[in-house]
């Protein structure tokens, strides 16, 4: 079955700092979606990445930057030179598309925290 | 433009009350979803809409909970009658679901519905 995991529960950082969340994920699919939400405090997720099955490329998008390793079956996301802004709760994803399913499984999310 | 709507954000309710809540989904988006987040199970997808039809209700988590579309620009889930074990955050999101297949596409969520069961 599909599961993800993102391990760190909570992560606790001073401003300026680097942090990376991890995710990883299980599927027997050979395509499939990879997302990443961000939750703030006001409680809507809020996209941030989709990345294919087929793209191990990492991306970089300001400050946050993505690194997808198959080999691992891992989908990291770090947060370079933190700020107050970023705290929040972040989920990562996994498309699961069979014969009687088609939906995101997300995981348990990492709370960050970041203190100025 | 609007993103996608919820009402409301807070409900304080007895057990054994009806309880509906409400979403309004981004304009154009054909796809509708109804998840449940609790700190005990995480987000959980409830049930989803393709053009007002309900696709897929597994999720839903027994006959006290339904969800109905209307029509493309509303959505609601109704609780009767309502559990302490109902308390939750609900989230509404959309999707335009351009891609296939539904789950690589990017769905937009709602602020939220925090329900209280006391």
């Amino acid at each position: 079955a599909q599961k993800v995991t993102q391990a760190q529960t909570e992560i606790s950082v001073v401003e300026k700092e680097d942090v990376t969340l991890d995710c990883v994920y299980e599927t027997r699919d050979t395509t499939y979606y990879l997302f990443w939400y961000k939750q703030p405090p006001s409680g809507e997720l809020v996209f941030l990445i989709r990345r294919n099955s087929f793209d191990e490329q990492n991306e970089i998008s300001g400050r946050y930057s993505w690194n997808f390793q198959k080999s691992t079956s891992s989908f990291n996301f770090t947060i370079t030179a933190s700020q107050v802004v970023d705290s929040a709760v972040y989920f990562c994803a996994l498309s699961e598309a069979t014969f009687n399913t088609d939906k995101l499984i997300f995981g348990t999310g990492t709370r960050l925290q970041v203190f100025p | 433009d609007a993103g996608v709507i919820q009402s409301p954000r807070h409900e304080v309710t007895e057990m054994g009350q009806e309880v509906t809540l409400r979403c309004k989904p981004i304009s154009g988006h054909d796809y509708l979803f109804w998840y449940r987040q609790t700190m005990m199970r995480g987000l959980e997808l409830l049930i989803y809409f393709n053009n007002n039809v309900p696709i897929d209700d597994s999720g839903m988590p027994e006959d006290r909970f339904s969800a109905k579309m209307p029509n493309a620009s509303f959505s609601t889930l109704k609780i009767q009658p309502s559990e302490p074990r109902d308390s939750a955050v609900y989230f509404c999101a959309s999707s335009a679901g351009q891609a296939f297949p539904l789950s690589y596409n990017e769905q937009f969520f709602g602020p939220g519905t925090r329900l209280t069961v006391l």
